[in-house]
């Protein structure tokens, strides 16, 4: 099994549904990430997560909700999709330092018509 | 602020040459440096890292030097593959900061 885990792979969705994806990790991390990439901008943080009892706003949260519904798992929502929302979403995870890296999960390709 | 800033790409390659993709970045102390690996349909990989200055990271052929008085940490690789062809995303880290940040990437296509 991956490390770090995304559900679905891909999504099409309707404009105005919601959506959740979801991430989980094997890692034992306490940090997780969500990131979104698009086209020629890189990767831009949506939200982060330090622990189960922290959740903090990244560059671009507008429209994004997020749970951390245990160490392990950390969910990003979109309460109501829109067309500019499309774009290939990934979850992270580091230890609380950073310094080893990040472990990245395979991403989950969002759609929205 | 602190950032990073890659050359843009794509860089196109034949097979065997030599590669370079520059990465300079703006920080204040003494960050840890990444480069990254996405290739088609992944997520990103770690490739390497450096956390002090004139260390080098290695690892699959490639190579990167922290040097902090130019504040680079450019990628190398001495004979690019076909297989070597993906997206290149330089980074830098805090230890206990709150996020790493990364570069915008750079696209790689190697041609046999």
């Amino acid at each position: 099994d991956a490390d770090v885990t995304q559900t679905p792979r891909n999504r099409i969705t309707k404009t105005g549904k919601r959506i959740m994806l979801e991430c989980s990790q094997t890692k034992g991390h306490d940090r997780m990430y969500w990131y979104r990439q698009d086209p020629g901008l890189g990767l831009r943080l949506i939200y982060y997560s330090f622990d189960v009892k922290d959740i903090n706003k990244g560059e671009i949260s507008d429209g994004y909700s997020v749970s951390r519904q245990a160490q392990a798992k950390f969910s990003l929502s979109l309460e109501s999709a829109i067309p500019n929302q499309t774009a290939l979403y990934f979850c992270a995870t580091s230890d609380l330092t950073g310094d080893y890296g990040y472990t990245f999960g395979s991403g989950t390709r969002l759609t929205v018509v | 602020g602190n950032s990073v800033t890659q050359m843009e790409g794509p860089v196109t390659l034949s097979e065997e040459a030599f590669l370079t993709i520059n990465c300079t970045y703006t920080a204040t102390g003494y960050p840890s440096l990444f480069w990254y690996v996405q290739y088609p349909g992944e997520g990103l990989q770690l490739l390497l890292k450096a956390t002090k200055a004139d260390d080098k990271g290695s690892n699959k052929g490639f190579e990167a030097t922290y040097r902090k008085e130019t504040t680079s940490f450019h990628l190398e690789k001495g004979s690019v593959q076909v297989s070597d062809s993906a997206v290149y995303f330089c980074a830098l880290n805090y230890p206990g900061g709150f996020k790493t940040i990364f570069g915008a990437g750079t696209r790689l296509f190697v041609k046999a």
